[in-house]
C-alpha cells in the first residue's frame, strides 16, 4: 500500500524567505503525487502535481516541487513566501484501483509565515 | 469556489444518533470520493462512487454508508454516532474514475461534533 510522510508538522519561517515543505513517499508502482494547500475554515486547493515527464513541476501562487525517484521525495518549494502563504499543506499519493482511485494524504505542514 | 457543495457546513448532535451529509459535484463531473479529516487520524479516503455505483472503498466503518444518486449528488450517512467520529467530512469530485488526468475537486467540507 501506498504511504506519504511529510517531515515537519510545523514550519515558521518569515515573510520574503525561502521555503520547503518535505514529503516522501512509498511506492512500487507508478507515482503521482499531489500538493495540496487548506486554507483556514476551506477546502483543499490543488497546488501542482506530478504525473510524468519533468522532474520539476511548477504550480499556482508560485510554487514548485521537485520529483526525486532515487529518494521517494516530493518536496515542495517557494523561493519567497508572503504572510498570505499561512496554511496547511498536504502532500498525496493517487493510488488507481481496479475500477476507481484514492487519495492517500501525509499528515501535513502547517506553514507559518510571520512579519 | 471550486464548485463542489457540502451541506450543512456545521452538524452538532449525540453519541448514537444517526446523520446524512450531503454533496453537489461540479458540474459534469461524475465521481464524488468522500474523506474524513480528524485530529489523530489526519485526512483518510472513505469511499468513491462514479456514475451512481461503488468504485472505490477505504476504511470506512460498517456504521457509515453512502450513495451517489442519478442526479449524480451524494449523501454520506454516518449512524451510532460515537465521540470519535468527530471530524471534518470532505467530498471531492473528478470527470472519471481512475485516470490520473483527473483532478480531485474539493468541497468547504462538513463539520461534524458529536457530543
Amino acid at each position: 500500500a501506498q504511504s506519504v510522510t511529510q517531515l515537519d508538522s510545523q514550519v515558521p519561517v518569515f515573510e520574503e524567505a525561502p521555503v520547503e515543505l518535505r514529503c516522501n513517499y512509498s511506492s512500487s508502482v507508478s507515482v503521482y503525487l499531489f500538493w495540496y494547500v487548506q486554507y483556514p475554515n476551506q477546502g483543499l486547493q490543488l497546488l501542482l502535481k506530478y504525473l510524468s515527464g519533468s522532474t520539476l513541476v511548477k504550480g499556482i501562487n508560485g510554487f514548485e516541487a521537485e520529483f526525486n525517484k532515487s529518494q521517494t521525495s516530493f518536496h515542495l518549494r517557494k523561493p519567497s513566501v508572503h504572510i498570505s502563504d499561512t496554511a496547511e499543506y498536504f502532500c498525496a499519493a493517487l493510488t488507481k484501483e481496479t475500477s476507481g482511485s484514492r487519495l492517500t494524504f501525509g499528515e501535513g505542514t502547517q506553514l507559518t509565515v510571520n512579519p | 469556489d471550486s464548485g463542489v457543495t457540502q451541506t450543512p457546513k456545521h452538524l452538532i448532535t449525540a453519541t448514537g444518533q444517526r446523520v446524512t451529509l450531503r454533496c453537489s459535484p461540479r458540474s459534469g463531473d461524475l465521481s464524488v470520493y468522500w474523506y474524513q479529516q480528524s485530529l489523530d487520524q489526519g485526512l483518510q479516503f472513505l469511499i468513491q462512487y462514479y456514475n451512481g455505483e461503488e468504485r472505490a472503498k477505504g476504511n470506512i466503518l460498517e456504521r457509515f454508508s453512502a450513495q451517489q444518486f442519478p442526479d449524480l449528488h451524494s449523501e454520506l450517512n454516518l449512524s451510532s454516532l460515537e465521540l470519535g467520529d468527530s471530524a471534518l467530512y470532505f467530498c471531492a469530485s473528478s470527470l472519471t474514475s481512475g485516470g490520473v488526468h483527473n483532478e480531485q475537486f474539493f468541497g468547504p467540507g462538513t463539520r461534524l461534533t458529536v457530543l
